[in-house]
């Protein structure tokens, strides 16, 4: 099946420092990919909606200044947390789908610990 | 705007018995998907099963099945001979067919299901 990756899967930063976390579809292109946020014992929050070429989509209350998403290429979305705080530790989580109507894939994961 | 829930935050079951864990859903649309995932701890977000909307046989994969009722915006995942790799935070999801925005996983908030040996 189709593999997404994600990377780092687990980092450490200190507070103040900007984070990139690099998700790849490995197998197959992708227009479109999904970042989503959880929460310890808590279900999948979307950030936003990756597009290749053109600015992300923010759901409502996510801010885009802190929260950067680059859709650079076919293969390739980076979200990059800014100015990092301990409250935006969590896990991220990308996912992606090779054609219109085709499953969903999701990443590794990355857990964020913001010190 | 969809809506998912899961009522049941927990749940537990022996080995080799059968479970059901319950999902509703809200929307408006007439068309859609509806999905199960799996979430053990490794936190890799598996697909379980899914169900398209306009078909009205229930999906089955293996021991999963699902009770799908559309008019009651119900779908249960049934798990038959539970194992204890079975152990794992499970997600009802849902997701339309408009447009980009019907691209988007909307979850319910999770069961945590035991399989006790």
């Amino acid at each position: 099946g189709a593999v997404v990756s994600q990377h780092p899967s687990w980092v450490i930063c200190k507070s103040g420092t900007s984070v990139k976390i690099e998700c790849r579809s490995l197998d197959f292109q992708a227009t479109t990919m999904f970042w989503y946020r959880q929460f310890p014992k808590q279900s999948l929050m979307l950030m936003a909606t990756s597009n290749e070429g053109s600015k992300a989509t923010y759901e409502q209350g996510v801010e885009k200044d802190k929260f950067l998403i680059n859709h650079a290429s076919l293969t390739l979305s980076t979200l990059t947390v800014t100015s990092a705080h301990p409250e935006d530790s969590s896990f991220y989580i990308c996912s992606a789908r090779p054609s219109g109507e085709g499953e969903l894939f999701f990443g590794e994961g990355s857990r964020l610990t913001v010190l | 705007a969809q809506t998912v829930t899961q009522s049941q935050p927990e749940m537990s079951v022996q080995e080799a018995e059968t479970v059901t864990l319950s999902c509703t859903y809200d929307t408006s649309e007439s068309n859609y998907y509806l999905f199960w995932y799996k979430q053990p701890p490794s936190r890799q977000m598996i697909l379980v099963i899914r169900q398209e909307a306009y078909k009205q046989q229930n999906a089955t994969e293996n021991r999963f099945s699902v009770n799908f009722q559309k008019a009651a915006k119900s779908f249960s995942l049934k798990i038959s001979d539970s194992q204890l790799g079975d152990t794992a935070m499970y997600f009802c999801a849902f997701r339309g067919r408009r447009g980009t925005s019907g691209s988007r996983l909307t979850f319910g908030e999770g069961t945590q299901l035991t399989v006790n040996p």
